[in-house]
């Protein structure tokens, strides 16, 4: 079965710090890959996704991820943090031809402070 | 676009007792999702319905919880008797067919077994 690591739970960081959280997932066939992301009191939202092509995936509020297929890995970035970055990110990996089944790290809670 | 909804938003039930959640995913999207979200952890698929029929349930505990979609769009989930370990946010999510990459997540329900 896959799995999603995810370390480093919790963060805590200043306004215009970096960020960047891990992902690591188990799983030797081709995957999707997905960041989400739940800002306090509001629903789970896709922050980006990868499938194929261009490894540097951008997404929406300045976030990207780079896939880097021989680590397993699918790491989120941000240059420059605001406090509105505040919420809980999580990774998210499928395989496209098994049962497509979203199988979910444990998240990292960022609080960003101003 | 009228989002996923999702009843109640918060439940609190002693042990032994029986509790049912209701969802209604975006309109047009074949596929629903349950999810539960035991805190600190990232949402685990329950079950997975494609219209009325059940795609994937092998992660349901099915001596205690059930689900239905009898009509192909809104579902409820029970829990039939609740356990203190079952405490936790169970999140709802749709997509349209085909697109499992592409789920819209609602705000949960979260419940507490006491």
């Amino acid at each position: 079965a896959q799995s999603v690591s995810q370390h480093n739970h919790h963060v805590i960081l200043s306004e215009a710090a970096s960020l960047e959280l891990g992902c690591n997932y188990s799983y030797g066939g081709t995957v999707n890959l997905f960041w989400y992301v739940q800002y306090p009191g509001q629903h789970l939202q896709l922050l980006l996704k990868y499938f194929s092509g261009d490894p540097l995936v951008k997404g929406i509020k300045g976030f990207e991820a780079e896939f880097i297929k021989s680590k397993f890995s699918f790491n989120l970035r941000k240059p420059s943090v605001q406090w509105s970055d505040t919420a809980e990110y999580f990774c998210a990996v499928n395989a496209p031809w098994g049962n497509n089944r979203l199988a979910f790290g444990k998240g990292n809670q960022v609080v960003v402070i101003p | 676009e009228a989002g996923v909804a999702q009843s109640p938003r918060y439940k609190i039930i002693e042990k032994r007792q029986s509790v049912a959640f209701w969802c209604n995913p975006i309109s047009g999207h074949a596929t629903l999702y349950w999810y539960q979200q035991i805190l600190g952890q990232g949402p685990k698929l329950l079950i997975q319905f494609q219209n009325n029929g059940v795609v994937d349930d092998s992660q349901l505990p099915k001596d205690r919880f059930s689900a239905e979609r009898l009509k192909g769009v809104d579902s409820t989930l029970k829990i039939q008797p609740a356990k203190l370990e079952d405490s936790a946010v169970y999140l709802c999510a749709s997509s349209p067919s085909g697109r499992s990459y592409e789920q819209y997540f609602g705000p949960g329900t979260r419940l507490t077994v006491t």
